[in-house]
């Protein structure tokens, strides 16, 4: 298995830009997270689905971000209009969802600069 | 409201050394899981090892080992005789089966730098 693919590794974008970051889960993993990691806020949450259903999004930090799966095998965040703040390490991971069983795999992640 | 202290933010050991990492914990969850990941200077996060709430049996697996404690809410990380390639960020983490399903809450992270 390839693992969680992440795509672009590396964007560099101006301030009120559009970017996208796309993902691809592992294959019959029900579950995909974004993650975003800075060094002022750590790892954090922004948002998560279950059967390609959004379960939570209350770490998504505002309306200029948006996620979404519109199939088990892809999964896009969106932030418009991009700022400097939201430079970070955006990582995907995904998971096979039963009791217990929560064992997130990332992706290696798609470094954001916002100039 | 759940939450992970990992109050080590850097270890510098010599190689060969042994060096525990720290993680303390908050849960209301009976059910809950810990886990640690290891972040390479790569950056990937790699999955090294998950405990549920009921198993309070000490892991090893090779030079590391995992010492759970519900008394002290601590799921403390030792690497035994440790190398140049264990550098890397460790990162504890929670989930919890009641209030937060499959989602993690990760800890601030311990930076550890092994020197030759």
């Amino acid at each position: 298995d390839a693992g969680v693919i992440q795509s672009p590794r590396h964007e560099v974008t101006e301030m009120g830009q559009e970017v996208t970051l796309r993902c691809k889960p592992i294959s019959g993993h029900n579950s995909l997270f974004w993650y975003r990691q800075t060094m002022m806020r750590g790892l954090e949450l922004l948002i998560y689905f279950n059967n390609n259903v959004p379960i939570d999004d209350s770490g998504m930090p505002e309306d200029r971000f948006s996620a979404k799966m519109p199939n088990a095998s892809f999964s896009t965040l969106k932030i418009q209009p991009s700022e400097p703040r939201d430079s970070a390490v955006y990582f995907c991971a995904s998971s096979w969802r039963r009791a217990g069983a929560n064992v997130l795999t990332f992706g290696a992640g798609s470094r954001l600069t916002v100039l | 409201a759940q939450k992970v202290t990992q109050a080590q933010t850097e270890i510098s050991v010599v190689e060969k050394e042994d060096v525990t990492l720290d993680c303390v914990y908050e849960t209301r969850d009976t059910t809950y899981y810990l886990f640690w990941y290891k972040q390479p200077p790569s950056g990937e996060l790699v999955f090294l090892i998950r405990r549920n709430s009921f198993d309070e049996q000490n892991e090893i697996s090779g030079r590391y080992s995992w010492n759970f404690q519900k008394s002290t809410s601590s799921f403390n990380f030792t690497i035994t005789a440790s190398q140049v390639v264990d550098s890397a960020v460790y990162f504890c983490a929670l989930s919890g089966e009641e209030t937060s399903g499959s989602r993690l809450t990760f800890g601030e992270g311990t930076q550890l730098t092994v020197n030759p």
